[in-house]
């Protein structure tokens, strides 16, 4: 069973940093694409970032470049993305994504940007 | 960036009713080797979203057949052939062919 567990978000204020994680399990994660993409309380779906089987192409959407970097760790089946200089606008509860199309979804980590 | 407009923004359908949701995107999402990324997303009430349609027309697994994807270029419809009480919820189209990925801004569907 494919399983993707998202974890590593919490309340921080504006300017710190956060390390999301994503445990995945169930498929052999070195095969796939991953992506992550968060929700703002109430808000629709935003797309972040992505990276590549191999962690060698990396694409940010214009908001978080230079701020979040997206990696992984194949041989530990991990996703992460490294957040700096927190916004109080990137509060938003951040989902571990299978794949370029979408196909499975972690249950979300919670990110709360505030003073 | 590739804006993806939704309409409409809210749907109240009658159970058994079909129902049509509209994407259209701001540029061509076809690639250089002719794959269309568009995909479409149920997201329930507090729960993450689910993958229903991929490459446009092609039904994830486990998706009822009464959900269907069609369109090119730039202008992509999915369907419900008939409603299920179910099938209340917000859902989204996404297009990952042009980087960096977009949503729709969503479609909320609701039982009249």
């Amino acid at each position: 069973e494919v399983q993707l567990v998202d974890s590593g978000g919490d309340l921080v204020q504006p300017g710190g940093s956060l390390r999301l994680s994503c445990a995945a399990s169930g498929f052999t994660f070195s095969q796939f694409w991953m992506t992550w993409v968060r929700q703002a309380p109430g808000k629709g779906l935003e797309w972040v970032a992505i990276i590549n089987e191999d962690g060698s192409e990396k694409y940010y959407v214009d908001s978080v470049k230079g701020r979040f970097t997206i990696s992984r760790d194949n041989a530990k089946k991990s996703l992460f993305l490294q957040m700096n200089s927190l916004r109080i606008e990137d509060t938003a509860e951040y989902y571990c994504v299978r794949g370029r199309g979408g196909g499975y979804w972690g249950p979300g980590t919670l990110v709360t940007v505030s003073s | 960036d590739v804006v993806m407009t939704q309409s409409p923004l809210s749907l109240p359908v009658t159970v058994g009713q079909p129902a049509s949701i509209s994407c259209r995107s701001s540029q061509s999402l076809v690639d250089s080797d002719g794959d269309t990324f568009l995909s479409w997303f149920q997201q329930r009430p507090g729960q993450s979203p689910r993958l229903l349609i991929y490459e446009v027309s092609y039904r994830d697994s486990g998706v009822p057949d009464r959900f269907s994807g069609s369109g090119s270029g730039t202008d992509f419809t999915l369907n419900i052939n008939r409603v299920e009480a179910e099938d209340v919820g917000v859902y989204y189209c996404m297009q990952v062919t042009h980087w960096p990925g977009t949503f729709g801004q969503g479609t909320k569907v609701e039982i009249k």
